[in-house]
């Protein structure tokens, strides 16, 4: 399906760690967009890459995306406390984008 | 990028009754879509709205049940009819910018007793 599954479900590293997540997915797409949410409240969009796009950077975040392995992650450096969230990955096809189940990641002081 | 409210931010209903929640945006768009996210899930959407037409729906979700009015390309409302407790989620309306990305409101907590 087009919907994208995150790796790991959870993650819980220390303050100023690195922090990875990846996110894979079944069929061809035109974007692939990460998304941060606190605590249920809404989504905060983090960036958006395109499908003859392999890597793009935004302030701490840089994503990457392999179409041939249908595959992209996200990967936050120098992690905050601030951090601490869901992060959703959502392949877009013709029409919708689709959301996986999340990676709940946990930013430790 | 664009700047979405929802109405009401959260509500406490009875079951049986009805809710409509209220999506505008800031700027003139084609596509709304509503999502859907209920406690510790991830987002589904339930409907794509456009302006003009009637509400296309994914599979799982009915007009009975959510009908969407978009009754121009600002605004569209969202009804959760005849709600029981399953009902109680998170509720999101989204729209799609000019360069693809698609942005998110605030969202409306409902439960449902």
């Amino acid at each position: 399906s087009q919907q994208g599954e995150e790796d790991p479900q959870a993650l819980s590293i220390q303050e100023g760690e690195n922090a990875t997540m990846n996110c894979s997915y079944k069929t061809s797409i035109n974007n692939l967009q990460w998304y941060r949410q606190n605590s249920g409240r809404g989504l905060v969009h983090l960036i958006l890459i395109r499908s003859n796009e392999r890597e793009k950077h935004s302030g701490r975040l840089r994503v990457t995306l392999d179409t041939s392995k249908k595959s992209s992650s996200l990967l936050i450096t120098a992690s905050r406390a601030a951090d601490t969230a869901s992060y959703f990955c959502a392949p877009r096809g013709a029409q919708k984008l689709v959301f996986g189940q999340g990676t709940r990641l946990t930013i430790n002081p | 990028s664009a700047v979405i409210s929802q109405k009401p931010s959260r509500d406490i209903c009875q079951r049986g009754t009805s809710l409509t929640i209220q999506c505008q945006v800031d700027s003139q768009v084609t596509m709304m879509f509503w999502y859907r996210q209920q406690p510790g899930q991830s987002l589904t959407l339930i409907a794509t709205a456009n302006q003009g037409s009637e509400a296309t729906y994914e599979s799982g979700f009915v007009i009975d049940k959510f009908p969407i009015s978009r009754p121009n390309l600002t605004f569209s409302t969202l009804t959760v009819s005849n709600m029981s407790p399953e009902d109680s989620s998170i509720y999101l309306c989204s729209v799609e910018g000019e360069t693809d990305t698609q942005y998110f409101g605030p969202g409306t907590r409902l439960t449902v007793l």
